[in-house]
């Protein structure tokens, strides 16, 4: 079945960016997310990108993919305490179904 | 404000003892569905729904039970729920329609058998 895998954790000193990394199997993939989860709460979408498309930015964030290799990434420039959280992949296939990886722990200390 | 409203947020119950996690949603979402998350194995779909009526498995539906009577909301049933049912549960929904469009979550329902 599809699978979609991250790294588990990250660590950062405050002011660096950020490159959170992720590969899915399945080409027919129509979008790809990103989410964050911090403590206690739910996940927020943070972006999305098409997959015919190469790269999207949205402020500090920068999405890259390369869908020849089914790698996707995610660049938080300046990345600040803030930012600490668990950080999910996701697909798109079909009608409305979404595969999440098991998340990334980005740890940004001072 | 468009949200998705889960109840509980805290579980606590004991084996075999019914119970159903309730949620709701305010944006006219075709598609709702229900995930948990679990340590090392991130989330995991359950059952999912495209509209009213119609309900399918996700990946892990053994134990539970859905319904989809109204469009806005998908309650969660656990029959005779197990130590193993533990897990923290998140519903989400979507329009199902449009450029990127992602689940709104809801803000997660700690369950706990003992």
């Amino acid at each position: 079945g599809e699978d979609v895998e991250q790294s588990l954790f990250l660590s950062v000193r405050e002011g660096d960016s950020s490159v959170i990394n992720c590969t899915y199997t399945d080409s027919s993939s129509t979008y790809l997310y990103w989410y964050k989860q911090e403590p206690g709460a739910g996940l927020q979408l943070l972006t999305y990108i098409f997959s015919n498309m190469d790269m999207k930015q949205d402020q500090r964030l920068t999405v890259l993919l390369n869908k020849k290799d089914k790698h996707l990434s995610l660049r938080i420039a300046d990345t600040q305490t803030g930012d600490s959280a668990i950080y999910f992949c996701a697909e798109r296939l079909g009608y409305s179904t979404l595969t999440f990886g098991k998340g990334t722990m980005l740890l940004v200390s001072p | 404000e468009a949200q998705v409203t889960q109840n509980p947020r805290y579980l606590i119950t004991v084996t075999g003892k019914k119970l159903t996690v309730t949620c709701s949603q305010n944006m006219n979402h075709e598609y709702m569905s229900w995930y948990r998350q679990d340590p090392g194995l991130g989330l995991r779909q359950i059952y999912y729904s495209m509209n009213v009526e119609v309900t399918d498995k996700g990946d892990v539906p053994e134990g539970y039970k859905v319904s989809r009577k109204e469009k806005r909301n998908f309650p969660l049933i656990l029959e005779s729920p197990s130590p193993n049912q533990t897990s923290l549960y998140f519903c989400a929904s979507s329009s199902g329609t449009g450029a990127g469009d992602g689940y709104t979550f809801g803000s997660g329902t700690r369950l706990t058998v003992v």
